[in-house]
């Protein structure tokens, strides 16, 4: 079957722009992740889905940054007003229950900069 | 102090050598994952661990809770392997999981 996708892989926008970064996680998976990595850093977490319950967004850097998933699978990033500071690698990973209990399958990632 | 420690941070080795990237926490933990990047590339979970011994290919995984410690070794190391490989642990109870630094390895032919 088919493994996490992200769209697009590369996005190249002005400062001030809106951006959305989509993932399709693999079906079936319940728990949906967004992580960001900067240039020489290690991987923030963003936010969490679990099934229908609320997502946990302790990780949104501020409130330019936003997400839903729809319907329980496909999940969409937004981030209004783009900073250069928001360039990053923005990952999606999925998985079967929560982190503890199912390994982690990462999307490809799409390559954001802000010009 | 870092809740997960991960050494060396840079290991550049010849192929065919034994490489071995050890990861340290201090939280107590549901597992412990590593996983690889490779340069310009997204990332792939190589082993979920909580206990024990894993295997797969030339990668080798173990874990000791007692010790809050984990290794990854690569038997005949090639220059494919490199990448960085990044341990990340689940902890008892928060799903979010607490990320190493890395370590950059290179293989040189």
């Amino acid at each position: 079957g088919a493994g996490v996708s992200q769209s697009p892989s590369n996005k190249v926008t002005e400062k001030g722009k809106d951006v959305e970064l989509r993932c399709d996680p693999i079906s079936g998976h319940t728990a949906l992740y967004w992580y960001r990595q900067s240039l020489g850093q290690g991987l923030e977490f963003l936010i969490y889905f679990q099934g229908n319950s609320a997502p946990d967004k302790s990780g949104l850097p501020s409130d330019r940054f936003s997400a839903e998933r729809t319907g329980g699978s496909v999940s969409t990033l937004t981030i209004q007003r783009t900073q250069q500071e928001d360039s990053a690698v923005y990952l999606c990973a999925s998985s079967f229950g929560t982190s503890g209990r199912g390994t982690q399958y990462f999307g490809p990632g799409t390559r954001l900069l802000v010009l | 102090k870092n809740e997960v420690e991960q050494s060396p941070q840079n290991l550049t080795a010849q192929e065919g050598e034994f490489i071995t990237i050890n990861c340290s926490y201090s939280v107590g933990i549901s597992a412990l994952h590593w996983l690889q990047q490779h340069p310009g590339g997204g990332i792939v979970s190589l082993f979920m661990l909580s206990s024990g011994k894993k295997k797969h290919g030339r990668l080798i995984a173990t874990i000791n809770i007692q010790e809050k410690h984990s290794s990854l070794h690569i038997t005949a190391s090639h220059p494919r392997d490199s990448a960085v490989y990044i341990c990340a642990v689940s902890e008892n109870s928060n799903y979010q999981l607490i990320w190493g630094a890395g370590t950059k390895l290179i293989i040189k032919p």
